[in-house]
């Protein structure tokens, strides 16, 4: 069947780094892409950016430019999300979604989601 | 950036009740619109996609209309296990969640 899984919790330091990661199974990697989306703790939906599993490419929401970098192993059909200079604001649920057709962003909608990532930044 | 505003952001209903949510872009978007449900402690579930395509294998009262700027999405017969939050998502330029509407059971 069709579906991510992410890699487990994450607890930080502020100013540390995380990294993310997203396996596909069940579909062809690089006919779409993943978009990544954060929920901190009672709050909504953020999206984060997206990237093209087919060919790299990478579009950022503005408020996480210079600190995220979206990646992709197509060899093992993996996704990262990687986020910089931790802040306590940065402590949410991240979820992967298999989204857009693999070469435009609003292709395809998010039909298929991972099961979410908590990372709690704290001293 | 493209801002979604929904409203309401709660409502209560009682089971069997049309449910109505409305979803505003900041500017024309086409039909470049998605529903999503969320229910707690879960990832988000896409319900309608293209503003009123209908997901496989998601139940018939949950519907989407609208274009342009304005947007509806209604549950035409409010269910216990509808009890969730629903966003809209635009996709015109990059993409933009509204900031979710909470449904509870009166």
């Amino acid at each position: 069947q069709v579906q991510l899984v992410q890699s487990g919790a994450e607890v930080k330091k502020p100013g540390a780094s995380v990294k993310v990661s997203c396996k596909a199974s069940g579909y062809t990697f690089t006919s779409y892409g993943i978009s990544w989306v954060r929920q901190a703790p009672g709050q909504g939906l953020e999206w984060m950016g997206w990237i093209s599993a087919y060919n790299g490419n990478t579009n950022y929401a503005q408020k996480l430019q210079g600190r995220v970098t979206m990646t992709t192993d197509t060899s093992t059909s993996t996704a990262y999300m990687e986020l910089r200079s931790l802040r306590s604001d940065d402590t949410a649920v991240y979820y992967c979604a298999r989204s857009g057709d693999g070469v435009v962003i609003g292709g395809a909608p998010m039909d298929v989601w991972g099961q979410g990532t908590t990372v709690t930044v704290s001293s | 950036d493209i801002q979604m505003t929904q409203s309401p952001s709660s409502l209560s209903a009682s089971v069997g009740d049309r449910v109505t949510i409305t979803c505003q872009a900041s500017q024309d978007i086409s039909n470049y619109l998605n529903w999503y449900q969320q229910k707690p402690g879960k990832a988000p579930k896409l319900l309608i996609y293209d503003a009123s395509n209908l997901e496989t294998g998601v139940p018939s009262r949950f519907s989407g209309s609208g274009s342009g700027t304005d947007f509806t999405f209604t549950i035409s017969s409010l269910q216990p296990e509808d009890i969730a939050t629903y966003y809209c998502q635009q996709y015109d330029n990059l993409l933009t969640f509204g900031q979710g509407t909470k449904v509870e059971i009166k």
